[in-house]
This record gives C-alpha cells, structure tokens and sequence, in this order.
C-alpha cells in the first residue's frame, strides 16, 4: 500500500496562498492522489483527485509531479474558514474502496 | 449535493450497553463505510458495505456489527459497548466505479462516549 507523508503542521496569512505539499513516493501507476480536510468536528470534506496531470476546481488546485511521486494541494486564497486538517491519500486498494487516512496537515490560516 | 447524515452528534452510554449508530445517504450510492477517528491514529474503517444486505470488514471489525437492510442506510451496531470504544465515529458513501477513482462523502460524525 502507498504511504503518504506530510508535514504536521503549517500557517499561511489571510488572503495568501497556501501550499501544502504530500510525498508518495511508492504510488503505483492506477493509485489516484486525494486530497480531503476535516475542519474540526466535523466530518472529512473532499477537496481534490488526480492521476496524473494536474487538476484545478472550485476549492483547490492540485499539481502532481512528473514522476508522481508527490504533489502539491494549493489553495490560491486562503481565509479563516480553510483552517483544518489536510489529508493527503493515496487510494489503497481496487474494489475495496477503502482510503487509508494519515494524521494529515494542520492548516492554521491568520488573520 | 450529497448529503450523509448521522442520527447523533452525541452520544453518551454505559459499559455493556447496545448501541446503535445510523446513517443515511440520500444519493442512491452503492457503497457506505463506518469509520472511528481517534487522536493520533487517524481514521480506520470498521466496516463497509457495496450492496444491500453486503458487508465487509474494514481493519478493526472487532466488537462491530453492521446491518444494511436499505440501500440508503447503513448501521453501526456495538452489542456490547465498552470504553475503548469511545471515539468519534464517521459514516461516508460512494457511488460505485469500476476504476480506481472514488470520492466518499461524509457525516457530521458521532461522538460517542462509552462510560
């Protein structure tokens, strides 16, 4: 199974962007990167996926590298309300339909 | 836009007692899964379910049943709770693929203290 690694904690100011980064450096070629965030008490929010080239939505952007090996999650401009915990998540297994979910990133934005 | 619901927020029970957790999705998703959250451990899958009356186990099925008698409801059944099963627990849904991409849609949570 793909592991992924974040940092545990970061802070980005109001209004910039915020750039949180994952390392998976085991995904093989079929695994998506997904990318939700809990803010607290309340229940995991899907954010993101890709496969391999980069994918930008309403919420979020996702840059993947060349190699896939890790990835990028931007958020162009972060307010109070994107303070949460960011997980980063590498689908485990086929048919299964289980994520495996690390401790993530704690995103502290500041006024 | 989906909408996954838990019948409680909180939830407050005694050692030994049976205890119930539901969880409704109104998307007509296949796939339902039941999750603990605990601090420093992450989310780990208890039970998961792709089809009526189907279940399967998840990493830490112990002291866990499940029934899933409708499509759109899925329950989490502790027949006899004990403390180390206070935690928060986390229903999410799934349409089903036939690649590799998913995305689960989750509760509120129920945070459920066993005393």
């Amino acid at each position: 199974d793909a592991k992924t690694t974040q940092p545990t904690s970061m802070d980005c100011a109001e209004g910039r962007a915020a750039n949180l980064p994952c390392n998976h450096s085991t995904i093989s070629g079929n695994e998506y990167v997904y990318w939700y965030r809990q803010i607290h008490s309340q229940g995991p929010q899907y954010i993101i996926h890709g496969l391999k080239n980069n994918e930008t939505n309403e919420m979020a952007s996702l840059i993947i590298t060349e190699d896939r090996k890790s990835s990028t999650l931007i958020l162009p401009h972060a307010t109070l309300r994107d303070t949460a915990v960011y997980y980063c998540i590498v689908r485990v297994r086929t048919g299964a339909n289980n994520l495996f979910f690390g401790t993530g990133t704690r995103l502290t934005v500041i006024p | 836009d989906v909408k996954v619901t838990q019948s409680s927020r909180y939830l407050v029970k005694r050692t030994g007692e049976k205890v119930f957790l539901e969880c409704v999705q109104d998307m007509d998703h296949e796939n339902m899964f039941w999750y603990r959250q605990d601090p420093g451990l992450g989310l780990r899958l208890i039970y998961f379910s792709y089809d009526v009356k189907m279940k399967e186990k998840g990493d830490i099925p112990e002291g866990y049943s499940v029934s899933r008698e409708k499509k759109e409801r899925f329950s989490l059944i502790l027949e006899s709770a004990s403390t180390n099963q206070t935690s928060m627990y986390l229903c999410a849904s799934s349409p089903w693929t036939s690649g590799s991409a998913e995305t689960q849609y989750f509760g509120p949570g129920t945070r459920l203290l066993v005393l």
